[in-house]
């Protein structure tokens, strides 16, 4: 069985601090892709990023940076010099068969 | 090019009845999957198509069916509402079935039952 787990349910920071979301999963598959979601008061799930279980390598894509540790299965996700339109709640997401499994969120709230 | 599109946007309906909810998906796009979001709780998997079939199915009971249509849009029906069914919908479409494609979600449809 696949689970995702995200320990923090709310972060509030003040606008331009960095805002780090911590993401654990579990799963027997070998390959496997991660993902990370942001969903606005609006509803709509928007993409952020996927890294597939091969690669190990942190990015940066302009102010999100991920950290991904296979050998701790965490996936953790930053945003650096926060605005306050990243107010959002954020899920981490792991790949299965047919479908995604998805966290329970973490609702960032930046204040101005 | 137009996003996944989803209607209604908002649906109230009593405890026992039956609601459709539809999605479009974007164009080209073959692969539809449905989520359902209980406030609070993260996306959980309900169906996936892919070229008229279905591809999966999450733990939901019978009560839920799809289907996708020639046109690769898709419908959700919930029979026998229950209170617990209230919740966001989200619709979720693909260019292949394979999950680690992207998938671009629509707005969804907040399903109240009463």
């Amino acid at each position: 069985a696949q689970k995702v787990t995200q320990a923090q349910t709310e972060i509030s920071v003040v606008e331009k601090e960095d805002v780090t979301l911590d993401c654990v999963y579990e799963t027997r598959d070998t390959t496997y892709y991660l993902f990370w979601y942001k969903q606005p008061p609006s509803g709509e799930l928007v993409f952020l990023i996927r890294r597939n279980s091969f690669d190990e390598q942190n990015e940066i894509s302009g102010r999100y940076s991920w950290n991904f540790q296979k050998s701790t299965s965490s996936f953790n996700f930053t945003i650096t010099a926060s605005q306050v339109v990243d107010s959002a709640v954020y899920f981490c997401a792991l790949s299965g068969v047919y479908k995604l499994s998805f966290g329970a969120g973490t609702t960032v709230t930046v204040r101005a | 090019d137009a996003g996944v599109t989803q209607s209604p946007t908002h649906l109230i309906k009593t405890r026992g009845q039956h609601v459709t909810l539809r999605c479009s998906p974007i164009s080209g796009h073959k692969s539809v999957s449905w989520y359902q979001q209980v406030l609070g709780q993260g996306p959980q998997f309900i169906f996936q198509y892919y070229e008229k079939e279905e591809r999966g199915r999450g733990n939901f009971p019978d009560r839920f069916s799809a289907r996708q249509f020639p046109n690769y849009s898709s419908e959700l029906n919930v029979n026998a509402l229950l209170l617990g069914d209230s919740a966001l919908y989200l619709c979720a479409s693909s260019f292949s079935d394979r999950v680690d494609y992207e998938q671009y979600f629509g707005p969804g449809t907040r399903l109240t039952v009463t």
